[in-house]
């Protein structure tokens, strides 16, 4: 199975301030397509995930675009341009090229 | 509206055979590119998907408990159904069912349902 790590995995933000996170994965997730077939999740605190990008870089609808993915192959990143207290939460990456597929262990995402 | 709910039995005995039934609306999991996948959650720790099944009733399962699991459809009455068999207390975890869309490659699951507790405990 693919191996998916992130960094950090807890991650103090103060509010009008950026953040990011790093996700790598153990093989490139570059599709024949062209497409990086990695997800980004949200979990707020006692909710279901929320789809925040698919396809490495592409918005889900309705999400702010104050959230974007950016990366290739093994190193991907998520970006929050402007955290506001609503984004707290565990941010979860998850590779989708292989079956079965694969989560990363989790950001925790807080206000300082 | 796009909607998935999960049921299934809070507590299960350890060796037992675990029925989950996901039943949605808003959606045709006969429609080309739709596909429904199963993910659990132990209490306080990560993600893990196990499961999936596609339109055209393709069937794919987590490396790790493949030799427990089976996934089914009904697409007449919008349900898939996960089985997990010789229930033990580690697969004591929330178990959520999500939708992929059609051009979201194979995940892009969105959206989720609210999840069901599954207690296993003698």
């Amino acid at each position: 199975d693919i191996v998916m790590t992130q960094s950090p995995l807890s991650l103090p933000v103060t509010p009008g301030e950026p953040a990011s996170i790093s996700c790598k994965s153990s093989q490139s997730l570059l599709h024949s397509t062209g497409y990086n077939f990695l997800d980004w999740y949200l979990q707020k605190p006692g909710q279901s995930p929320q789809l925040l990008i698919y396809l490495g870089s592409t918005r889900a609808s309705g999400v702010p675009d104050r959230f974007s993915g950016s990366g290739s192959g093994t190193d991907f990143t998520l970006r929050i341009s402007r955290v506001e207290a609503e984004d707290v939460g565990v941010y979860y990456c998850m590779q989708t090229l292989q079956t079965s597929f694969t989560f990363g262990p989790g950001t925790k995402v807080d206000i300082k | 509206q796009v909607t998935l709910k999960e049921s299934g039995p809070a507590l299960v005995k350890p060796t037992q055979t675990l029925t989950l039934t996901c039943t949605f609306s808003g959606f045709s999991l006969s429609t080309t590119g739709m596909r429904v996948s199963w993910i659990r959650q132990p209490p306080g720790r990560a993600l893990e998907w196990l499961a999936r099944i596609d339109w055209d009733d393709d069937k794919f399962y987590s490396t790790s408990l493949k030799t427990r699991l089976t996934i089914s459809k009904d697409a007449s009455k919008n349900q898939v159904v996960l089985t997990v068999t010789n229930m033990d207390p580690v697969d004591t975890a929330t178990y959520y069912c999500a939708r992929t869309y059609p051009g979201r490659g194979t995940g892009g699951f969105d959206p989720w349902g609210q999840g069901t507790l599954v207690t296993v405990s003698s």
